[in-house]
């Protein structure tokens, strides 16, 4: 089974509008935690925000949020204000801190802002 | 910048070659971790370190493939007789410490074409 689901391959977005990029997990460790990164064409992968399991708020990073739902296992990430700059690949990644510190990462939304 | 370094960017080799990869961490990061990017995919875990101890390296995919960071800072991972299904991008991420909260931070990759 899938530890990390990215229903949306890809979107699209107009500038200056907000988008939610989906993510669901699956695990049975209590502690984990929960990493957003952004990869431009360049190939870098950017972090952007984090989520930890026993977090009681939503993380919040500038533009970026993320809608933490423990009972949905899902961890939603939500950018404001969408810009030109942000039409990238997205990657939801999880590292369950019984496994050590590797991360798994879903397969990626590509998004897309429209000017 | 005092971020990720990884050398070279892009590597071509024939079939049947060795190659080596290089990654510089951030000075003073503890732990440093290699992932394969297939094409269209999210990363895929390979191996990690902290300091030069080897602790997981669960996701190497053959005993073709060999890391090492003999002095706990700059790291190499080594194919042998490369075949055409080691075509990827190889990331090397670092972070301060092996924590659950702590961030990997990543390098631009190496794109290694196989062919």
């Amino acid at each position: 089974a899938q530890k990390i689901t990215q229903t949306q391959p890809g979107m699209f977005v107009q500038e200056k509008e907000a988008v939610t990029l989906d993510c669901t997990y699956d695990t049975s460790d209590p502690s984990y935690g929960l990493f957003w990164y952004k990869q431009p064409s360049s190939g870098e992968m950017i972090f952007l925000i984090y989520q930890g399991s026993y977090d009681q708020q939503n993380a919040t990073e500038g533009r970026y949020s993320l809608n933490f739902q423990k009972a949905r296992k899902s961890a939603n990430l939500v950018i404001s204000a969408s810009q030109l700059g942000d039409s990238a690949m997205y990657f939801c990644a999880m590292r369950e801190v019984n496994q050590g510190g590797k991360l798994i990462f879903g397969q990626g939304t590509e998004l897309s802002v429209k000017p | 910048g005092a971020g990720v370094s990884q050398s070279p960017r892009y590597k071509v080799a024939k079939r049947g070659q060795d190659v080596a990869l290089r990654c510089d961490p951030i000075s003073g990061h503890v732990s440093l971790f290699w992932y394969q990017q297939a094409l269209g995919q999210g990363p895929e875990f390979l191996t990690y370190f902290q300091n030069e101890a080897q602790l997981d390296k669960s996701g190497l995919p053959s005993d073709r493939f060999f890391a090492e960071r003999p002095e706990g800072s700059v790291s190499t991972l080594k194919i042998q007789r490369t075949q055409q299904e080691d075509s990827a991008v190889y990331l090397c991420a670092s972070s301060l410490v092996l924590g659950s909260t702590d961030t990997q931070y990543f390098g631009p990759g190496t794109r290694l074409t196989v062919l």
